[in-house]
């Protein structure tokens, strides 16, 4: 079946570095596009980051880019979310999921992993 | 900065059917922004409900329909059961990136 599950996240200071890791399995993962989303305690879900199947095409929420960058491994069914210069608004739950590029239909999610940035 | 816009809070008893809508601030939704549909109970991960307006996956109940409605994308649920009690939440997509809707609580009382 199909599995996604992040991992990475902890309690990091301002202005520092993490790396989330969303590993997959159950599917043919060179053939899907996926997302990163996130939500802050309390609120809503935010769209952070999107890449290609193949990684040539890549699209950032503005509230992170220049920041944060999307990757991923395709032999080692591995996604990334390098995040750079963190702020504690980027405190959330990082969900990665699975997109089907072509309808841009989101169907897998993982459970998420939590980032705290003590403010 | 592109805003999507969904109704704060709805209440709809059981048995009865709401519906939810999701508006642009580029304008119309149409089809080609390929509306998605994710219902989140606290604690949860999103669940998907529907994807390109109107498609059903294959464990979303028939109760739950996407459709667009007056420029709008919608999902309306019919004959609510007190299990759909829950956030719902609209993703458009905007020739790359995409844009969560702002999320509507749905009470079943």
């Amino acid at each position: 079946q199909v599995q996604l599950v992040e991992s990475g996240g902890g309690v990091v200071q301002p202005g520092t570095s993490l790396r989330l890791s969303c590993a997959a399995s159950g599917f043919t993962f060179s053939t899907y596009g996926l997302i990163w989303v996130r939500q802050a305690p309390g609120k809503g879900l935010e769209w952070v980051a999107v890449i290609s199947y193949d990684g040539s095409d890549k699209y950032y929420a503005d509230s992170v880019k220049g920041r944060f960058t999307i990757s991923r491994d395709n032999s080692k069914n591995t996604l990334y979310l390098q995040m750079n210069s963190l702020r504690g608004e980027d405190t959330a739950v990082y969900y990665c999921a699975r997109v089907y590029s072509s309808t841009s239909r989101v169907d897998y999610w993982g459970q998420g992993t939590l980032v705290t940035v003590p403010s | 900065q592109t805003v999507v816009t969904q109704e704060p809070s709805l209440t709809v008893s059981p048995g009865g059917t709401v519906t939810l809508t999701c508006a642009s601030s580029t304008g119309a939704v149409t089809s080609g922004y390929y509306p998605n549909w994710f219902q989140q109970k606290p604690g949860q991960a999103p669940r998907p409900l529907i994807y390109s307006t109107s498609n059903r996956h294959s464990w979303t109940p028939a109760r739950f329909s996407g459709s667009l409605l007056g420029g709008k994308a919608a999902l309306t649920l019919s004959g609510v059961r007190p299990e759909d009690e829950a956030e719902y939440y609209c993703l458009l997509y905007y020739g790359g990136a995409y844009v969560f809707g702002t999320g509507t609580k749905v009470t079943v009382l």
